[in-house]
């Protein structure tokens, strides 16, 4: 499976700002999406990053409130702009690895005061 | 649109005490079932990947089976280390995008 990092960890910020969120992967992949866990709450798809094209977005997502970039196969950034505190949540990416199966990294944890 | 059902929302069990958690689903057109475990703090684990109906997988005390409209994930003996939440997800044909569900938070006891 591939190793996944995403920086940073966790992160406290005021409304109004902006954070931009990396997610590496030790090997080249294809597919890459970004996800938000709102506290207590499940894992919701948010986009898919395309290598070398606009992000692919879900319904209730825009490119204006969650820009993507996706420079080449291991690196992915997701910026969340003009936060809110309904901004607070987990945002994760993953990866289609081996047997078509998707990785996770390990979060990052965001609370918008 | 798919959807994915899992219960109970929150399982507590004695250490040894073996259970059952339930995922059921609705998707047009089914690629696959994934399990995940997800311990506080940090991202989903995967554990096993179901494609067709009378399909099963184990690994340690956990058993995967999957019908046509549902999956069960059963543990048996568990232990405290087993404590976390499980999350089941459908993928809808070939797009790879994952539709999850609420998750089952474990907690054993010792």
């Amino acid at each position: 499976s591939a190793v996944i990092s995403q920086k940073p960890s966790r992160d406290i910020c005021q409304r109004g700002t902006s954070l931009t969120i990396q997610c590496q992967v030790d090997s080249q992949v294809t597919m890459m999406f970004w996800y938000r866990q709102q506290p207590g709450q499940s894992l919701t798809l948010i986009a898919t990053a395309n290598q070398g094209s606009e992000a692919t977005y879900e319904s209730g997502f825009v490119i204006d409130k969650f820009p993507i970039s996706r420079p080449n196969l291991t690196f992915s950034t997701l910026t969340v702009s003009n936060m809110s505190p309904e901004d607070s949540s987990i945002y994760l990416c993953s990866v289609v690895g081996g047997a078509d199966t998707q990785y996770f990294g390990p979060g990052t944890r965001l609370t918008v005061l | 649109e798919d959807q994915v059902t899992q219960s109970p929302e929150a399982l507590r069990l004695q250490e040894g005490e073996s259970s059952s958690l339930n995922c059921s689903y609705t998707v047009s057109g089914l690629r696959g079932l994934f399990w995940y475990r997800q311990d506080p703090g940090k991202g989903p684990e995967f554990l096993f990947t179901l494609y067709s109906a009378g399909e099963e997988k184990e690994k340690e005390r956990l058993k995967a089976t999957l019908t046509k409209k549902e999956s069960f994930l059963h543990i048996t003996a568990p232990k405290p280390e087993d404590s976390a939440t499980y999350l089941c997800a459908v993928e809808d044909r070939y797009d790879y995008k994952l539709s999850f569900g609420a998750g089952t938070t474990v907690t054993v006891r010792a």
